[in-house]
């Protein structure tokens, strides 16, 4: 399996500008993660989903950070309009949830860099 | 809810040291332990696992055990790399309510040779 997929790996963009990070995650996985790393606040779990159905997105920072799982092999994070202190490597997970695999796995992650 | 305290880093460590890292956790019920680790420019990756209490996790000469008793679950390795340079995260994954990964801070390791 080629693990969790993210696209784009870099991302540079204006202020104002619509940014939108993407994510396959593991075939047969039914939950998906996206979290958010920088050095002021380490890891943040921004919002997840289990069989597509976003079950906590306390962690969305505001409104202007939105997240859609259409089908089970993709989901979308996006940030409208961005603004410079959203600069963060973004990481989704997958996992497949069972009483006997609990392991979650990562992606490489999206840097992002707005400007 | 629950939560993950790990030291502070970093730690610096020379090659063939003894590394500890300690992790408290607290948790209701019988939460499973992760130690993840990211390497520079990576996403994380498992390291090692425990499910109940008193399994001992271990990979890559790393090891960790569940001690319910102390909420603890502290990594340790008998004699580290250069390779072993990265930052580890402590994690608990609580079975009660809405299911996800808790994690720690993390914290960075870095060895000389």
């Amino acid at each position: 399996d080629a693990g969790v997929i993210q696209s784009p790996r870099h991302e540079v963009t204006e202020m104002g500008q619509e940014v939108t990070l993407r994510c396959k995650p593991i075939s047969g996985h039914n939950s998906l993660f996206w979290y958010r790393q920088t050095m002021m606040r380490g890891l943040e779990l921004l919002i997840y989903f289990n069989n597509n159905v976003p079950i906590d997105d306390s962690g969305m920072p505001e409104d202007r950070f939105s997240a859609k799982m259409p089908n089970a092999s993709f989901s979308t994070l996006k940030i409208q309009p961005s603004e410079p202190r959203d600069s963060a490597v973004y990481f989704c997970a997958s996992r497949f949830t069972s009483s006997d695999t609990d392991e979650q796995y990562f992606g490489p992650g999206t840097r992002l860099t707005v400007t | 809810g629950d939560s993950v305290t790990q030291m502070e880093g970093p730690v610096t460590l020379s090659e063939e040291a003894f590394l500890t890292i300690n992790c408290t956790y607290t948790a209701t019920g019988y939460p499973s332990l992760f130690w993840y680790v990211q390497y520079p420019g990576e996403g994380l990756q498992l390291l090692l696992k425990a499910t109940k209490a008193d399994d001992k996790g271990s990979n890559k000469g790393f090891e960790a055990t569940y001690r319910k008793e102390t909420t603890s679950f502290h990594l340790e390795k008998g004699s580290v790399q250069v390779s072993d340079s990265a930052v580890y995260f402590c994690a608990v994954w609580g079975n009660t309510g809405f299911q996800k990964l808790v994690f720690g801070t993390g914290t960075r390791l870095l060895v000389s040779p």
